[in-house]
């Protein structure tokens, strides 16, 4: 899998759009980018993934870049419950054994 | 509801008896998986199984075993649990074989080995 980096923390205003970036330089063409999050030592949640084109869903948007090197989660109106760490993770989506390999992570902090 | 269930959410323990944490799946996922947390060290996979009576090692297997007897259920067994076992772990199943983005991933279970 290739390595992505992410920033330690970020903080965001309650109701603004938090947006949180992920670089991914080494990927392959056959590799996904994942995003999930974990709130407060709950397990982690999937949020959405994405090959190369943009992607929504009813928690978040996914903006890749045109050459793949790095993504952005958007979370359009972020809430006190959007508080959490969020991984990136660039995955392929075959059979192998361990298809999650979560790194440090973007803690996430929303704020009133 | 679907979920994954694991239990105990805590415990306790000491040095060298063993114990079994469970973990059950009511989605009918072939894949299963177990990991641990650590401050510093992130979610570190221990063992997966691709189907019944298929398992195989993960990252960090050392000091664990498991089984999968049935679609259902995959345990984690520490056979003799010592201290630097001390840690957050969790069960996670998908609905396809090794599709990253099915995760549903149990509550936790948090073990301290004293």
């Amino acid at each position: 899998d290739a390595k992505t980096t992410q920033p330690t923390s970020m903080d965001c205003a309650e109701g603004r759009a938090a947006n949180l970036p992920c670089n991914h330089s080494t990927i392959s063409g056959n590799e996904y980018v994942y995003w999930y999050r974990q709130i407060h030592s709950q397990g982690p949640q999937y949020i959405i993934h994405g090959l190369k084109n943009n992607e929504t869903n009813e928690m978040a948007s996914l903006i890749i870049t045109e050459d793949r090197k790095s993504s952005t989660l958007i979370l359009p109106h972020a809430t006190l419950r959007d508080t959490a760490v969020y991984y990136c993770i660039a995955s392929t989506n075959n059979n192998a054994g361990n298809m999650l390999t979560f790194g440090g992570g973007t803690r996430l902090m929303v704020k009133p | 509801e679907a979920q994954v269930t694991q239990n105990p959410r805590y415990l306790i323990t000491v040095t060298g008896k063993k114990l079994t944490v469970t973990c059950s799946q009511n989605m009918n996922h072939e894949y299963m998986s177990w990991y641990r947390q650590d401050p510093g060290l992130g979610l570190r996979q221990i063992y997966y199984s691709m189907n019944v009576e298929v398992t195989d090692k993960g990252d960090v297997p050392e000091g664990y075993k498991v089984s999968r007897k049935e679609k259902r259920n995959f345990p984690l067994i520490l056979e003799s649990p010592s201290p630097n076992q001390t840690s957050l772990y969790f069960c996670a199943s998908s609905p396809l074989r090794g599709s990253p983005y099915g995760y549903t991933f149990g509550s936790g279970t948090r073990l301290t080995v004293v």
